[in-house]
């Protein structure tokens, strides 16, 4: 069956630092996949999206890498701040559905 | 520019109750699905429309129905509300599906406890 896992439910950074969360699948073939944050209380809000011929796409300090041979797409926050702090979500559109991972948890420490 | 609007924020409803759930869109954006959130289970796709009068089943979507009357409004219906309801309910619009023509606009989400 299809499966997308991300690495830790929790992650904990110091700030300034870069934080990296990873999203594997397994059984898909995604066409483009995508990348969200959501605050408590609140609807995910959408932040890059990266096609399954990109290798990488960066936005301010937002940097996405796709790598469809390793099923895997990392997500680099740089220079994080304790904003930063917010449960990160990536998604696998294929098809005519969008699939979520269940979240990464990052808190960034001041 | 609302974006996409949720009605009601909060509901409880008694098992074996009905209820509708409202989702509205002002972007003109032709595909339209909804989703549940449970703790530890992610995001997971009810039921989701491509166009007016168009609709298709997501992973989860017994005990639920849509329709697609306009390009706007796109309504979530539990049929006879269950405890495993539960759950918080988010609406999502995108311009054109499949595309990679960019992400989602998600409403601020519907808390529903059946009990």
């Amino acid at each position: 069956s299809q499966k997308i896992e991300q690495n830790s439910e929790a992650l904990n950074i110091q700030e300034g630092k870069t934080a990296t969360l990873t999203c594997n699948y397994t059984n898909y073939s995604p066409a483009y996949l995508q990348w969200y944050r959501q605050d408590p209380g609140r609807g995910p809000v959408f932040l890059l999206l990266i096609r399954e011929n990109e290798k990488e796409k960066r936005k301010e300090r937002l940097k996405v890498t796709f790598d469809t041979t390793l099923k895997q797409s990392l997500f680099h926050i740089t220079a994080s701040q304790p904003a930063d702090s917010a449960t990160y979500l990536c998604a696998l559109e294929r098809g005519r559905q969008l699939t979520f991972g269940s979240g990464t948890q990052l808190t960034v420490l001041p | 520019n609302a974006g996409v609007t949720q009605t009601p924020k909060f509901q409880v409803l008694k098992t074996g109750q009905s209820m509708t759930l409202q989702c509205a869109q002002d972007m003109n954006h032709e595909y339209m699905s909804w989703y549940r959130q449970d703790p530890g289970m992610g995001l997971r796709l009810i039921h989701y429309s491509v166009g007016a009068g168009i609709t298709d089943q997501g992973e989860v979507p017994n005990g639920y129905n849509v329709s697609r009357s306009t390009t706007e409004d796109f309504p979530l219906r539990l049929l006879s509300a269950a405890p495993s309801q539960t759950s918080v309910y988010f609406c999502a619009s995108s311009v054109e599906f499949g595309q990679g023509a960019g992400g989602y606009t998600f409403g601020s989400g519907t808390r529903l406890t059946v009990v």
